[in-house]
C-alpha cells in the first residue's frame, strides 16, 4: 500500500530554532506540494515541486523558508528561524502529472512554535 | 484574486439521508475540480476529480456536478452514514496542473 510519509509527526520547539520536515513521495510519482494548514487560513499551497525542479514557491515566506528535493525520494522544508505564526499542521503530497494533478496526502506534521 | 467559497457552517443530516455540500469559486476559469475527505489528525484523502467538460460524475454513493457557467460545483453523499462524518475540501486546478487551490471545507456530521 503506497503512502507518502513524513517526519516527525510532531514537533514542539522554541522561537528562533531550526525546523526541518522530511517527505518521502509514492515512488514514481513525479509532484510534490507542501502545505500548510491552519483553522484560520486552511490548506494554503507553500511550493511545488515537478521531476524535482521547484515550479511555484510564491506562497512560502522566502526569508525563513526553504524546500528542497534532494532526490526524488525525499523532499525537504525547512523554516529558519521558526516564529510562533508559524505553529500548523505541514503536510506532503505527491502526484502524478498523467493529466490531471490528484494529490495523495501524507499524514502531516503538527509544528508548535513557542 | 481567485476565490473558493464553502459553507463554513457545518451541515448536521440524519442517516440515511442525502448529503449535498457546496462549492462556488470566482475569477477562476479551472480545467478540473476535486473533492477531497479530510477526517480530523490525518491528510486530506482524494474522492472524486470532474473536468469542465463533464457535467456530473458518480462512484458509488457519491455525486459531483459542476456547472462552470454557474461556477459551482455540488457533492452528494447518498445514503449518508456516520462514518461519513468529516470534512470535505474542493480544490480547483487550472490546465498544466498548477496551483491548485482548495476551499477550507464543509464539516459534515452525519446522526445515527
Amino acid at each position: 500500500d503506497a503512502r507518502v510519509t513524513q517526519t516527525p509527526r510532531h514537533k514542539v520547539t522554541e522561537m528562533g530554532q531550526e525546523v526541518t520536515m522530511r517527505c518521502q513521495p509514492i515512488l514514481g510519482h513525479n509532484t510534490v506540494f507542501w502545505y500548510r494548514q491552519t483553522m484560520m487560513q486552511g490548506l494554503e499551497l507553500l511550493a511545488y515541486f515537478r521531476n524535482r525542479a521547484p515550479l511555484d514557491d510564491s506562497g512560502m515566506p522566502k526569508d525563513r523558508f526553504s524546500a528542497e528535493m534532494p532526490d526524488a525520494t525525499l523532499a525537504t522544508l525547512k523554516i529558519q528561524p521558526s516564529e510562533p505564526r508559524d505553529s500548523a499542521v505541514y503536510f506532503c503530497a505527491s502526484g502524478l502529472t498523467s493529466g490531471s494533478e490528484t494529490q495523495y496526502f501524507g499524514p502531516g506534521t503538527r509544528l508548535l512554535v513557542l | 484574486s481567485q476565490k473558493i467559497e464553502q459553507n463554513s457552517e457545518a451541515l448536521n443530516i440524519q442517516e440515511g439521508k442525502t448529503a449535498t455540500l457546496t462549492c462556488n469559486y470566482t475569477n477562476y476559469s479551472p480545467a478540473y475540480l476535486q473533492w477531497y475527505r479530510q477526517d480530523p489528525g490525518r491528510g486530506p484523502v482524494f474522492l472524486l476529480l470532474i473536468r469542465e467538460n463533464e457535467k456530473e460524475k458518480r462512484k458509488e454513493r457519491l455525486k459531483v456536478t459542476f456547472d462552470t457557467t454557474l461556477k459551482q460545483s455540488l457533492f452528494h453523499i447518498t445514503a449518508s452514514q456516520p462514518a461519513d462524518s468529516a470534512t470535505y475540501l474542493c480544490a480547483l486546478e487550472g490546465t498544466g496542473g498548477f496551483k491548485t487551490i482548495f476551499g477550507a471545507g464543509t464539516r459534515l456530521f452525519v446522526k445515527a
